[in-house]
C-alpha cells in the first residue's frame, strides 16, 4: 500500500524567508503527486500537481515543488513567504493504476506558521 | 462554477443520534468523494461515486454510516446512532473524469458529537 510522510509536523519561519516543506511516497507503482493548502476552518485548495513531464512544477501563490524519482520526494518550496501563507499543508499522492487511480492518500500535514 | 457545495457547516448532535450531511458538487463532475478530516490528522477517504454508482466504500465507513448519490448529482452522508469518536469533520470533493483532472474540495462539515 502506498503512504505520505510529511517530514515536519511544524515549519515556523520569519516572514520573507525561504521555506521548504518535506514529502517522501512509498509505492510500487507509480504515482501522481499533489500540494493541496488548509486554511483554519476551510476545505481544501490545490496548490500544485506533478502528473508527468518537467520535473519541476510550480502552482499558485508562488508555490512549487520538485519530483524526485529516486528520493521518492515531492517537497514544496516557496522563496519569500507572507504571513497569508500561514495554513496546513497536505501532501498527496494517487496511484498511476487501473483500479485506483481516483483515491488521494494524503499525509498528516505540515503546519505552517509565518512570524513577522 | 460555484464550487463544492456542503450543509451543515457545523453540527453538533448528542451521542446515539443521527446525522445527515449533504454535499453539492460542481455541477459537469461525474466523480465525487468524501473523507474525514480528524484534528492533527490528513484527510482520510471514505468512498467514491461515478455519478449515481457507489464504487469503492473504505473499510473507515462502519455499517452505521451510509452514502448515497441517487440521481448522480448531489450526494448526502448519513451517520446513525452517532459515537464521540464520530466527531470530525466531514470533506466531500468532486472531478470530472479522467486522470489528472483537479479534484476539488468543499469546505467541509464539522461533527461534534456530545
Amino acid at each position: 500500500a502506498q503512504s505520505v510522510t510529511q517530514l515536519d509536523s511544524q515549519v515556523p519561519v520569519f516572514e520573507e524567508a525561504p521555506v521548504e516543506l518535506r514529502c517522501n511516497y512509498s509505492s510500487s507503482v507509480s504515482v501522481y503527486l499533489f500540494w493541496y493548502v488548509q486554511y483554519p476552518n476551510q476545505g481544501l485548495q490545490l496548490l500544485l500537481k506533478y502528473l508527468s513531464g518537467s520535473t519541476l512544477v510550480k502552482g499558485i501563490n508562488g508555490f512549487e515543488a520538485e519530483f524526485n524519482k529516486s528520493q521518492t520526494s515531492f517537497h514544496l518550496r516557496k522563496p519569500s513567504v507572507h504571513i497569508s501563507d500561514t495554513a496546513e499543508y497536505f501532501c498527496a499522492v494517487i496511484l498511476d493504476s487501473g483500479g485506483s487511480n481516483y483515491k488521494l492518500t494524503f499525509g498528516k500535514g505540515t503546519l505552517l506558521t509565518v512570524n513577522p | 462554477d460555484t464550487g463544492v457545495s456542503q450543509d451543515p457547516r457545523h453540527k453538533i448532535t448528542k451521542r446515539g443520534q443521527n446525522v445527515t450531511f449533504r454535499c453539492d458538487p460542481i455541477s459537469e463532475h461525474n466523480r465525487l468523494y468524501w473523507y474525514r478530516q480528524t484534528l492533527g490528522q490528513g484527510p482520510e477517504f471514505l468512498t467514491y461515486f461515478q455519478n449515481e454508482a457507489q464504487l469503492e466504500k473504505s473499510r473507515l465507513l462502519s455499517d452505521r454510516f451510509s452514502a448515497e448519490r441517487p440521481k448522480g448529482s448531489f450526494s448526502t452522508l448519513e451517520i446513525q446512532r452517532t459515537e464521540q469518536g464520530d466527531s470530525a469533520m466531514y470533506l466531500c470533493a468532486s472531478s470530472s473524469q479522467g486522470m489528472g483532472n483537479t479534484i476539488y474540495f468543499g469546505e467541509g462539515s464539522w461533527l461534534t458529537v456530545v
